[in-house]
């Protein structure tokens, strides 16, 4: 089968960095997505691991270690703006079908 | 990146009735699209996949005659949500991959059903 486990909530100031993790456990690995999606909305593609280490895009960072099954996405000089879930998902054993975590709502206060 | 566009966003039918949803790439062929659904605070599930061509290949404990899905051309796939009741109230997504994996979203379609 397959497991994606990220935390429900975080909380985090305007202008401070936060590191939302999500853990998984798949057969066949092939890759793992990070998606943002405000309220209402249909998600957007953040970024994209198969490679072990860190991927840089901008203020946003996601690191993959498939030996822990285990990444995370790093949000730098928070905005007000990246208020919204964050869902980690990952490819389905053998296929390129992505199963989704529940996904971590993040809230930015002033 | 890719376009898919979905309509209509919102629709609000009455209980019995049947609603359709459509699923449109418009600078891509997709030859595989992706129906999710999602309630409020929860994570998007998958209902089935859209093959263009054959028929759907619906997840488990999803009702094929309920959810009927049609992939007709390489750009359009259709959600029909037949009989609708209350408990069918929520938000539909479709999706394309034209990579890897990576999907490129509709703008979703919110269903009520009175």
């Amino acid at each position: 089968g397959q497991n994606i486990d990220q935390p429900t909530e975080m909380t985090a100031t305007e202008g401070a960095i936060v590191q939302i993790n999500c853990t998984y456990q798949t057969s066949g690995f092939n890759g793992l997505f990070w998606y943002q999606q405000h309220a209402g909305e249909a998600p957007t593609f953040l970024s994209y691991n198969v490679l072990d280490g860190l991927e840089e895009k901008g203020r946003f960072s996601s690191f993959l270690s498939r030996s822990k099954g285990y990444s995370y996405l790093l949000l730098k000089e928070l905005q007000m703006k990246d208020s919204a879930s964050y869902l980690c998902a990952v490819p389905r054993g053998g296929s390129y079908i992505p199963t989704f975590g529940r996904g971590t709502s993040l809230i930015v206060h002033p | 990146g890719a376009v898919v566009s979905q309509h209509p966003s919102r629709v609000i039918c009455k209980s019995g009735t049947s609603v359709k949803i459509e699923c449109r790439s418009l600078d891509f062929q997709a030859t595989t699209m992706f129906w999710y659904r999602q309630f409020p605070k929860k994570s998007l599930m998958l209902m089935a996949t859209s093959n263009e061509g054959s028929k759907a290949t619906y997840e488990q404990g999803v009702e094929k005659d309920k959810f009927l899905i049609n992939h007709a051309s390489l750009t359009l796939s259709t959600l029909t949500v037949t009989s609708a009741h209350p408990e069918d109230s929520s938000f539909y997504i479709c999706s394309a991959s034209v990579r890897t994996g990576e999907l490129f979203f509709g703008e979703g379609s919110r269903l009520t059903v009175l």
